[in-house]
């Protein structure tokens, strides 16, 4: 059972433009939402995460908006820059003192043209 | 780099091989994973072990084996693999504290199964 749907699989956008990646959830538990960054070649990194406890979160150019109703979480990249190009995955956990599992998105694959 | 590494970076084997993936984290953490990453399907949790202890085996066949012979070390033993296992590999790490969630990915092994 697919608990965390990410969407679109593939975006496009012009260097200077809005990237938008949409992230929908099951479990209501969860308490933690990351989104981590894969270059090719490398594994992922964690670029930006929320808590449920806040309907936004900013860090630079990026920001993850929190739909707890909706249970929807989404990341928004401004001016987004050919260097942002790279698969993009949302992820879901619930805090545990034995380690976190996190339960990813299917990934977004976002390019960035000049 | 993330302070996780793996080796081999690269690995062809056939399916009456036997061989094994290595990661190594240098950031003090306790709690070690093996994820694997398909094409165009979400990260797979495999193995989470917490303190050297497996805290979950997330229904992987048993021609995968893993090992963790210390907080720093994790193994993963390969034998009589399938084609359909070809896919990466990779090695998480995170502190085994409640509320802190982030995991430190590896490069990844990328695994060719003939």
């Amino acid at each position: 059972q697919q608990q965390v749907k990410q969407s679109p699989q593939s975006l496009i956008v012009q260097k200077g433009g809005i990237s938008i990646i949409n992230c929908a959830y099951e479990n209501t538990a969860f308490d933690y939402f990351p989104w981590y960054q894969q270059f090719p070649g490398k594994g992922p990194a964690l670029l930006i995460a929320i808590r449920p406890d806040v309907s936004e979160k900013k860090e630079g150019r990026f920001t993850i908006s929190f739909n707890k109703s909706a249970k929807q979480f989404s990341l928004h990249i401004m001016d987004s820059q050919p260097g942002d190009s790279a698969t993009y995955f949302c992820a879901a956990s619930i805090g545990e003192t034995s380690g976190s599992r996190l339960t990813f998105g299917e990934g977004t694959q976002l390019t960035v043209n000049p | 780099e993330t302070g996780v590494t793996q080796t081999p970076r690269h690995l062809v084997m056939g399916m009456t091989n036997k061989k094994s993936l290595k990661c190594e984290q240098h950031l003090g953490h306790n709690a070690m994973y093996w994820y694997k990453q398909s094409a165009k399907k979400p990260l797979e949790l495999m193995f989470v072990y917490n303190f050297k202890e497996q805290t979950e085996n997330n229904s992987v066949p048993s021609r995968f084996s893993p090992e963790c012979p210390n907080s720093s070390h994790l193994f993963l033993h390969l034998h009589t693999l399938q084609p359909e296992d070809s896919a990466l590999y990779l090695c998480a790490s995170s502190r085994a504290l409640a509320g802190d969630n982030e995991q430190f990915f590896g490069p990844g092994t990328r695994l060719t199964v003939l």
